[in-house]
């Protein structure tokens, strides 16, 4: 089992669309969850963090986590094709330390 | 700076050969990131520095692989005898040691052949 899954998609969304970026993670002591975008040839760059159980909303998006069920979500409202990337979910037993990332999922937004 | 730089952004060198690989971190971040990314896969953890010292190498790979930070700013990553599984795009990192995530260099596309 890997420490991070994500589905490598690609998901596909029309524009306007909430499109939903699922992550499980297999590290209880996981403490800290960070969602990066990257688009291609291009370093990741940081989107959102979250550490409590429930929703951190940021503009169109929304990060939701469930540490019970240890699974982290990201809500993209208003779908542009800009938002096309592949997003990558990581998480930390610090929010410090060193990052384990999943593999990413790939987000195509049709105009 | 600005950001965190990285040189060079490309990298070809044969098997065999020594490589450096430099990352100038955000002035003032106290804490410095090297990660390696292979095409399809997110990033690797190789090595974290608080200040001048290696507070976790866990994740570099062999004795091969090596990484520096004298003065607790600029730091390089060293790997001898590189073989063509190295081939990968490594990326650097920074932060403020406080919560919150970091903010990744543009990274080194290194290539063996």
């Amino acid at each position: 089992q890997k420490e991070v899954e994500q589905n490598s998609g690609p998901l596909s969304v029309p524009e306007g669309a909430i499109a939903s970026l699922n992550c499980t993670y297999s590290d209880r002591g996981s403490q800290s969850f960070f969602w990066y975008r990257q688009y291609s040839g291009k370093s990741p760059e940081l989107i959102m963090f979250i550490y409590s159980n429930g929703d951190k909303e940021d503009g169109r998006f929304t990060a939701q986590l469930n540490k019970a069920s240890q699974y982290v979500s990201l809500l993209i409202r208003d779908s542009q094709p800009s938002d096309s990337a592949t997003y990558l979910c990581a998480v930390s037993r610090t929010g410090f330390q060193k990052l384990v990332f999943g593999t990413g999922t790939r987000l195509l937004v049709s105009p | 700076g600005a950001g965190v730089s990285q040189t060079p952004s490309n990298k070809v060198t044969e098997k065999g050969k020594y490589v450096e690989l430099r990352c100038d971190p955000i002035s003032g971040h106290t804490a410095l990131y090297w990660y390696r990314q292979s095409l399809g896969q997110g990033p690797e953890f190789l090595i974290y520095f608080q200040g001048t010292g290696a507070a976790d190498d866990s994740g570099l790979p062999n004795d091969r692989f090596f990484a520096v930070r004298p003065e607790g700013s600029v730091s390089t990553l060293k790997i001898q005898r590189t073989e063509r599984g190295d081939s990968a795009v490594y990326l650097c990192a920074s932060s403020s040691g406080s919560e919150g995530g970091y903010t990744f260099g543009s990274g080194t596309r290194l290539t063996v052949v």
